[in-house]
């Protein structure tokens, strides 16, 4: 079955200290996309980043990085220096080509950064 | 620019009561996913739709239906609103049948069903 876990329900870190959010997924297709949105306290869901299955390579952009493994089923996202904007619900999620692509996300962390 | 909207932002009904809640958007993408935001749940998928006249049920999609007639617009209805689907509804759009793209999200509908 598809499902995305993401046991850190709220984490809260004072600002520039490094925060990592954890994504444990399950699926059976070869073929799937992972994805990480946020959803600051405005409500809207942004795209954070994309990776597919078949490139297991980690990812940096800034002060964001992901670190994707296969072999134990993990797309965790990292936080370096973290800053008070970065407080938001960041959501993992999970689309396999099986189900035509439906996207199945996690519940969610909630992150609070204080200055 | 693109955008997806959704109308109304905010919306009280009565138990009982027929709602539909807009949603357009003008990337001109193919797909159209309507979800729904509980706290402990994260998104869950109500219906969806790859193009137009084609819709498909998600894995709540008990009480609520939606129609595609066009590339831009995917109403959600609810057809007799009940207090568990008080919730923030959000709908969001995506290219592409054959790769899984990002989504592009509206601002959410707020309902409350009392």
């Amino acid at each position: 079955a598809q499902k995305v876990t993401q046991a850190q329900t709220e984490i809260s870190v004072v600002e520039k200290e490094d925060v990592t959010l954890d994504c444990v997924y399950e699926t059976r297709d070869t073929t799937y996309y992972l994805f990480w949105y946020k959803q600051p306290p405005s409500g809207e869901l942004v795209f954070l980043i994309r990776r597919n299955s078949f490139d297991e390579q980690n990812e940096i952009s800034g002060r964001y990085s992901w670190n994707f493994q296969k072999s134990t089923s993990s797309f965790n996202f990292t936080i370096t220096a973290s800053q008070v904007v970065d407080s938001a619900v960041y959501f993992c999620a999970l689309s396999e080509r099986r189900t035509g692509f439906k996207t199945i996300f996690g519940a969610g962390t909630r992150l609070f950064v204080k200055a | 620019d693109a955008e997806i909207t959704q109308s109304p932002r905010h919306k009280i009904t009565e138990t009982g009561r027929q709602v539909t809640l807009a949603c357009h958007q003008t990337w001109n993408h193919n797909n159209m996913f309507w979800y729904r935001q509980d706290l402990g749940h994260g998104l869950r998928l109500i219906h969806y739709s790859y193009g137009v006249h084609d819709t498909n049920k998600g894995e709540v999609s008990d009480g609520y239906s939606v129609s595609r007639s066009n590339t831009e617009d995917l109403p959600l209805t609810l057809e007799s609103a009940a207090s568990s689907q008080t919730s923030v509804y959000f709908c969001a759009s995506s290219e592409g049948t054959l790769v899984s793209y990002e989504q592009y999200f509206g601002p959410g509908t707020r309902l409350t069903v009392t």
